[in-house]
């Protein structure tokens, strides 16, 4: 079974700090993906990454940013938090791309206060 | 643009009875469509996909789902719901120009024992 894990369940962040939310994933995926869900929101996609040191903005990259410095683990950067970000946020993994279902975390709850 | 709509916030079924959860696409190009599940405070989980042959998809836990073009729907169904099946559903769809995927915002289904 393809495992994704992610670094913590719930966190709790002071406006301002540097937060990083980090994913690993122990199937030898390509793809990774970091999403927020938000009630009546849905999904929607912050970044991906393709490989190693490759990373692509989604439709909301703003306020954050990525690193991909091995395959298996993929890190989101919240540079410095703002309420606005407090969501819950879902890390995913694949194997390919658009055909290609995502295996996803347990998700993080980030509060910003 | 291309969208998923699921039309329902919430669907409540009585155990044993059918379910249906609607989804609604509007795709540029073949459509991927995919469901997905989360089941309370965890991430989501594949349940199946149609990319292409029979409209008929069948995929986890008993839920199938049809693929209907000409109403460019992708209805999820179960023939006897259970009251472990509640949870959250997401339909999904490939995003054409970039080959993401798009989620839905997500219904609700509860199962009255």
């Amino acid at each position: 079974d393809v495992k994704v894990t992610q670094s913590s369940r719930y966190l709790v962040k002071r406006t301002g700090e540097k937060v990083f939310l980090e994913c690993v994933q122990d199937m030898d995926h390509e793809n990774m993906f970091w999403y927020r869900q938000d009630p009546g929101l849905g999904l929607r996609l912050i970044y991906f990454s393709y490989d190693v040191k490759m990373k692509e903005k989604g439709d909301i990259p703003e306020g954050y940013s990525v690193s991909r410095e091995k395959k298996e683990r993929f890190s989101l950067i919240l540079e410095s938090a703002s309420t606005n970000q407090t969501s819950m946020y879902l890390c995913a993994s694949s194997f390919g791309q658009g055909a290609d279902e995502q295996y996803f975390g347990p998700g993080t709850r980030l509060t910003v206060t | 643009a291309q969208s998923v709509a699921q039309p329902e916030d919430q669907v409540n079924v009585a155990e044993g009875n059918p379910l249906t959860v609607k989804c609604t696409y509007s795709v540029s190009g073949n459509p991927y469509l995919f469901w997905y599940v989360q089941y309370p405070n965890r991430g989501l989980q594949f349940l199946l996909k149609y990319i292409t042959g029979d409209n008929l998809v069948k995929g986890s836990y008993g839920f199938e789902a049809e693929f209907n073009k000409s109403q460019t729907s992708f209805h999820l169904k179960k023939p006897s719901a259970l009251v472990s099946d509640s949870a959250l559903y997401f339909c999904a769809v490939r995003r054409y120009r970039d080959d993401k995927i798009i989620f839905g915002k997500g219904t609700r289904l509860h199962i009255l024992p």
